[in-house]
C-alpha cells in the first residue's frame, strides 16, 4: 500500500523567512497530493493541494510542487508569520476506483519566531 | 453550509467497553472517512463510507466498524475497548465519493480516553 514520508518533523524559522516541508511517497497510482495545517486542539485544514497533472501551485504565500518521476512534492511558505506556527501534514491518495483514504505523513511541527 | 460536526467531542471510558461516535458530514456531502490520530503514529485512515456501504478500510482490527445512514451521517463502534485506543478520533466528508479527487473537509474530532 501507499506509505508516505515527511522531512523534517520540526522546523523552527525566523518570521518573514520561508519554509520548506518535503514528501516522498511510494504508490506511483496517487495523482492527488493535499496539506493540511492543524493548529493546537483544531481541527486539520486544507491549505493547498495538487493534483498529478500539474506540477505547482500557487497561493498567495504558499506554494506546492510536485515531482512525479522522483515521486515528492513540497509545501513551501513564504514571509511567514508568527501564525503560521502549527504542525502540517502532506497526504497521498490514489481517487480513481473506490479509493477515497488519505495517506498522511507524520507531520511537521513548524515555530515561526517573531 | 454548516462544517463537519462529530458528537460527542469527549468521551472517557474504561478498559472492555464499547463507544459509538458519529459524525454528521457537509450537506450534501455523500462520503464520509474516518481517521485516528494519535502522537505517535498520526493520522492514520480507518474506512470510509460511500452511500451507506463501507468503500475502503483502513489497517485496523475487527473492533473497529462503522456504518453510514441514509442521510450521509455516519456513526464509527469500537468494542472491547483498550488503552491504546486512547486518540483523536475525526471523520471527514466530501461530496462525492468515487473517481473525483475532491477535498476532504474534517471535523473537530471525538477525544477518546481508555482508562
Amino acid at each position: 500500500g501507499e506509505n508516505v514520508e515527511q522531512h523534517p518533523s520540526t522546523l523552527s524559522v525566523q518570521e518573514g523567512d520561508s519554509a520548506v516541508i518535503k514528501c516522498t511517497y511510494s504508490d506511483s497510482a496517487s495523482n492527488y497530493f493535499p496539506w493540511y495545517k492543524q493548529e493546537l486542539g483544531k481541527r486539520p485544514q486544507l491549505i493547498i493541494d495538487i493534483r498529478s497533472n500539474v506540477g505547482e501551485k500557487k497561493d498567495q504565500r504558499i506554494a506546492v510542487t510536485l515531482n512525479k518521476t522522483a515521486k515528492h512534492f513540497s509545501l513551501h511558505i513564504t514571509e511567514t508569520q508568527p501564525e503560521d506556527s502549527a504542525v502540517y501534514f502532506c497526504a497521498a491518495s490514489s481517487y480513481g476506483g473506490s479509493q477515497g483514504n488519505l495517506i498522511f505523513g507524520k507531520g511537521t511541527k513548524l515555530s515561526v519566531k517573531p | 453550509k454548516a462544517g463537519v460536526t462529530q458528537t460527542p467531542r469527549y468521551l472517557i471510558k474504561t478498559r472492555g467497553q464499547q463507544v459509538t461516535l458519529s459524525c454528521s458530514p457537509i450537506s450534501g456531502h455523500r462520503s464520509v472517512s474516518w481517521y485516528q490520530q494519535t502522537p505517535g503514529q498520526g493520522l492514520q485512515f480507518l474506512f470510509e463510507y460511500f452511500s451507506e456501504t463501507q468503500r475502503n478500510k483502513g489497517n485496523f482490527p475487527g473492533r473497529f466498524s462503522g456504518r453510514q445512514f441514509s442521510n450521509s451521517r455516519s456513526e464509527m463502534n469500537v468494542s472491547t475497548l483498550e488503552l491504546g485506543d486512547s486518540a483523536l478520533y475525526l471523520c471527514a466528508s466530501r461530496a462525492r465519493g468515487q473517481g473525483a479527487s475532491d477535498t476532504q473537509y474534517f471535523g473537530p474530532g471525538t477525544r477518546l480516553t481508555v482508562l
